[in-house]
């Protein structure tokens, strides 16, 4: 079945450390993204990116990086320059084409040891 | 910028009506509605494309007022299914989508 897989389901941060969230898709979508629920935020777009070996800022960057290395995966590296970083992160993906839904991820929890 | 949503949080007795706008700044090119719910990824419910454009199925509709830069969204004879946090979403630009903060929906029996 195609879908957007997420790993790991909870993660845990020392820190100083940088620790890198993993998200894979095969649905065969050229767009990807990443958000960062807290409560009450809703989502805020991280990072995106519409096409291989290219990705925009989103709203919240700072302290975020990520590769777009093949179409499939999109990685977010949370650095140690991302001074609160605990929160949840959806990754998601739709097609290039104007206004199509987004598929989501189930998701992973990050937490601050 | 962030979507406004309106209320931010909802309460209701299981078959009850409620209402959840999502107002912008900016110009809406279109609107996304999605639901959560807790611990789980967002589900998509619909997009508008249009001003003026509304769209349902079941018991959930919403409607697009592109001069007001607002969208609403329906649902009615409310179901406990319908429980969890409603979002909506705009494009600013090319596949830049950008959520409100949420509008968290609870149904009682």
């Amino acid at each position: 079945d195609g879908g957007i897989t997420q790993s790991p389901k909870y993660l845990f941060r020392k820190e100083g450390q940088n620790v890198t969230l993993s998200c894979e898709q095969n649905l065969n979508h050229d767009a990807m993204y990443w958000y960062r629920q807290d409560p009450g935020q809703g989502l805020r777009l991280i990072y995106y990116s519409q096409i291989v070996n290219d990705f925009q800022k989103g709203d919240i960057a700072e302290g975020y990086s990520v590769s777009r290395e093949k179409k499939e995966s999109f990685p977010l590296t949370v650095t140690s320059a991302q001074k609160n970083p605990t929160a949840f992160y959806l990754c998601a993906s739709s097609s290039l084409a104007t206004n199509e839904k987004l598929f989501f991820g189930s998701g992973t929890q990050l937490s601050v040891l | 910028q962030q979507p406004v949503q309106s209320p931010q949080a909802v309460i209701l007795r299981e078959g009850e009506d409620a209402v959840i706008n999502c107002s912008s700044s900016k110009a809406l090119y279109s609107v996304h509605w999605y639901r959560q719910k807790h611990g789980e990824a967002p589900v998509f419910l619909m997009i508008l494309l249009k001003g003026g454009e509304q769209k349902g199925h079941d018991k959930i509709s919403a409607s697009f007022n592109e001069k007001k830069q607002q969208s609403s969204l329906y649902l009615t004879a409310s179901q406990l299914s319908y429980s969890g946090t409603y979002f909506c979403g705009s494009e600013e630009g090319a596949q830049k989508l950008v959520f409100g903060q949420g509008t968290r929906l609870t149904i009682n029996p």
